[in-house]
């Protein structure tokens, strides 16, 4: 049975610093991983998408790498800032035809002017 | 990307009473999936929606519980019955899109039964 693992399970950092998240998989035959950013009581937004034969990703200030052998994921964040306080999930799809996301529980992270 | 909408966002329910949440896609999609997610609690799959079939269910969620319907290729409705105040959740539909099925999702219903 897969299992997402994030940690750490918050986070609290100054303004400016780089941080990075970590996801674990149990079972690394995923077909993709996604990574996403929940504000407090909100729906999810879909930050960054890696497919299982990639690497790495990156949109802007952040970058997600996959090492599917091993089964872990990193987010990393450059240059925080307080705009980035949210909840980052990490997502792991089994197959192309389910559909089924399996989430971890995610980092809450807060940035402090 | 893909915008969808769900109604209603949030709502306040007595417990025995029935809340039918809507998702509306703004294109069409082959399937469309039903998530809770339980207060300080990550998300869990309910069920997949695909049109012109029975939605199929994952452990632990039952029809009788939260039937869903899918009268086409851009609309899913959600009804969460009998409610108690263990269903207190947000509710969130969610649909693929592209080639490596990107998964997006709605703003949510947030759910409180009192």
């Amino acid at each position: 049975k897969q299992e997402v693992t994030q940690i750490p399970a918050a986070l609290s950092v100054p303004e400016g610093e780089n941080l990075v998240l970590n996801c674990s998989f149990t079972d690394s035959a995923i077909y993709n991983l996604q990574w996403f950013r929940q504000d407090p009581g909100k729906g999810l937004t879909s930050l960054l998408l890696i497919q299982s034969s990639q690497r790495e990703q990156t949109s802007g200030r952040l970058n997600a790498s996959l090492d599917k052998s091993s089964g872990r994921s990193t987010l990393y964040i450059a240059a925080s800032q307080p705009g980035d306080s949210a909840t980052y999930l990490c997502a792991v799809s089994i197959s192309s035809n389910t559909g089924k996301l399996i989430f971890g529980q995610g980092t809450t992270l807060q940035v402090k002017p | 990307s893909a915008v969808i909408s769900q109604k209603p966002s949030r709502d306040i329910c007595q417990r025995g009473t029935s809340l039918t949440i809507q998702c509306q896609v703004d294109s069409q999609v082959t399937m469309m999936f039903w998530y809770r997610q339980q207060p300080g609690q990550s998300l869990t799959l309910i069920a997949t929606a695909n049109q012109g079939s029975e939605a199929t269910y994952e452990s632990g969620f039952v029809i009788d519980k939260f039937p869903i319907s899918r009268p086409n290729l851009t609309f899913s409705t959600l009804t969460v019955s009998n409610m108690s105040p263990e269903d207190s959740s947000i509710y969130l539909c969610s649909v693929e899109r592209g080639l490596y099925t990107e998964a997006f999702f709605g703003q949510g219903t947030r759910l409180t039964v009192v």
